[in-house]
């Protein structure tokens, strides 16, 4: 089975400038999340979509925004970049349904975003 | 609210010793704990989760946790390392809704360094 894949792998930007992001999730898994990782901050909880519904948000502004379409692929964007917003970005799919024997969540390679 | 701690930046080893990475959790209700490995460049991967049950966890590549209520800790633990397992380890717990296994709050993470 295929894991989690996002596109790009690598993404320069300028300031102000706005950014997709794409993540496909494992064949079958339903939720799918999104972390910042810096070095300063660590790893940070953006959201979490299960069936194209938001169901949980990380303390991040509004120019922080996802979406996730019918067959589960998700989908974050960013406006506005600013020199902050550099970091590598994580998806990760689970099953989504509580009560099934598999609680964690597969991470995907990341997307490594610069702005400069 | 739900958080963990690790209190080491950094653990150093000769290879064929025992490794221990340390974690410390706060949470209201059940805890569900994981343990994640990232190697440079990469995404997170899964090692181990607690759950519910025996409190010796077994996980991937020889890891394994131990779980104490007591003392609210999580380590990490293989009995002989190898210099492979060099690499950024994160413990996390769930914080998101009844449903969702998808929201994680992660510890700031240990560098481990195994020497040959």
């Amino acid at each position: 089975k295929a894991g989690v894949t996002q596109t790009p792998r690598y993404l320069i930007k300028t300031r102000g400038q706005q950014v997709t992001l794409s993540c496909s999730p494992i064949s079958g898994h339903r939720s799918v999340s999104w972390y910042q990782q810096t070095p300063g901050q660590g790893l940070q909880f953006l959201f979490e979509y299960f069936s194209e519904t938001q169901r949980n948000k990380g303390n991040f502004p509004g120019r922080f925004s996802g979406r996730q379409f019918s067959n589960s692929r998700s989908e974050m964007n960013v406006s506005t970049l600013e020199l902050g917003d550099s970091a590598l970005y994580l998806c990760a799919s689970n099953l989504g349904l509580a009560g099934l024997s598999s609680y964690e969540q597969y991470f995907g390679p990341g997307t490594r975003l610069t702005v400069t | 609210a739900q958080s963990v701690a690790q209190p080491e930046d950094q653990v150093n080893v000769a290879e064929g010793n025992p490794l221990t990475v340390k974690c410390t959790y706060s949470v209201s209700g059940n805890p569900y704990l994981f343990w994640y490995v990232q190697y440079p460049n990469r995404g997170l991967q899964f090692l181990l989760k607690y759950i519910t049950g025996d409190n010796l966890v077994k996980g991937s590549y020889g890891f394994e946790a131990e779980f104490n209520k007591s003392q609210t800790s999580f380590h990490l633990k293989k009995p002989s390392a190898l210099v492979s397992d060099s690499a950024l380890y994160f413990c996390a717990v769930r914080t998101g809704t009844t449903d969702s296994w998808g929201k994680l709050q992660f510890g700031a993470g240990t560098q481990v360094v195994v020497t040959p």
